[in-house]
């Protein structure tokens, strides 16, 4: 069945980067994009970005020059950098399938469990 | 970026009862609309895609519909386990962006 899992630090230092993986079973990086989505606790959601079934990337503007996803299809895992981080990135970062195959639609049918990080010293 | 203004910011409702939530978009977003339920702790989950198409497994008493750039979510007969967070989200332009979410609570 399909299933996502977040993985990587729940602390990072301020001004370090924080680097996630978004282990994927049940489909094919190639076949169906993958989202990331981070949840301040409490509040709200923020899409962050997207890799494509072909590799190429969308970023949101807002968090573009910090940004970076990228994967490896032979491990089906999806990663996630954002250098620079303070108090404001404090959330709980979910990976998401995109429910379009190939396209992509831009729903997300399937998420991950989340995992939360903290900006601490 | 497009806004998602979402209300009411939360609602009470008694079980059985019909309940709408309401996100307004600032421009149209030609139905590339998606409804998800969050309960605590837990991942969103897909409820409604394309504004009124039903997601696989979701109970029929949710269904969406659309009017301009009003898009709109109701929930028939209320049952105990509808107590949770909605968002909208819509997926016409990037940046995608959520309403910020309603919480229902049960009577």
């Amino acid at each position: 069945q399909v299933q996502l899992k977040e993985s990587g630090p729940g602390l990072v230092q301020p001004s370090q980067t924080l680097s996630l993986t978004c282990t994927v079973s049940g489909f094919s990086l190639t076949s169906y994009n993958v989202h990331w989505v981070r949840q301040p606790t409490g509040k709200g959601l923020e899409w962050m970005g997207v890799i494509w079934t072909g590799g190429s990337t969308d970023y949101n503007s807002a968090l573009k020059s910090r940004l970076s996803i990228s994967r490896d299809t032979s491990k089906s895992q999806v990663f996630l950098k954002m250098n620079s981080l303070q108090t404001e990135d404090i959330a709980t970062y979910y990976c998401a399938r995109d429910q379009g195959d190939y396209g992509g639609y831009g729903e997300f049918d399937y998420w991950g469990q989340g995992v939360m990080v903290t900006v601490s010293s | 970026d497009i806004q998602m203004t979402q209300s009411p910011a939360s609602l009470s409702a008694s079980l059985g009862e019909t309940v709408t939530i309401e996100c307004l978009a600032s421009e149209d977003i030609y139905s590339n609309l998606a409804w998800y339920q969050q309960k605590p702790g837990k991942s969103p989950q897909l409820l409604i895609y394309d504004a009124s198409s039903l997601q696989d497994g979701v109970p029929s008493r949710f269904s969406g519909s659309e009017s301009g750039t009003q898009y709109s979510l109701e929930i028939n007969s209320l049952q105990s386990e509808d107590a949770a967070t909605y968002f909208c989200q819509q997926h016409h332009d990037y940046p995608y962006t959520f309403g910020a979410g309603t919480k229902l609570e049960l009577k």
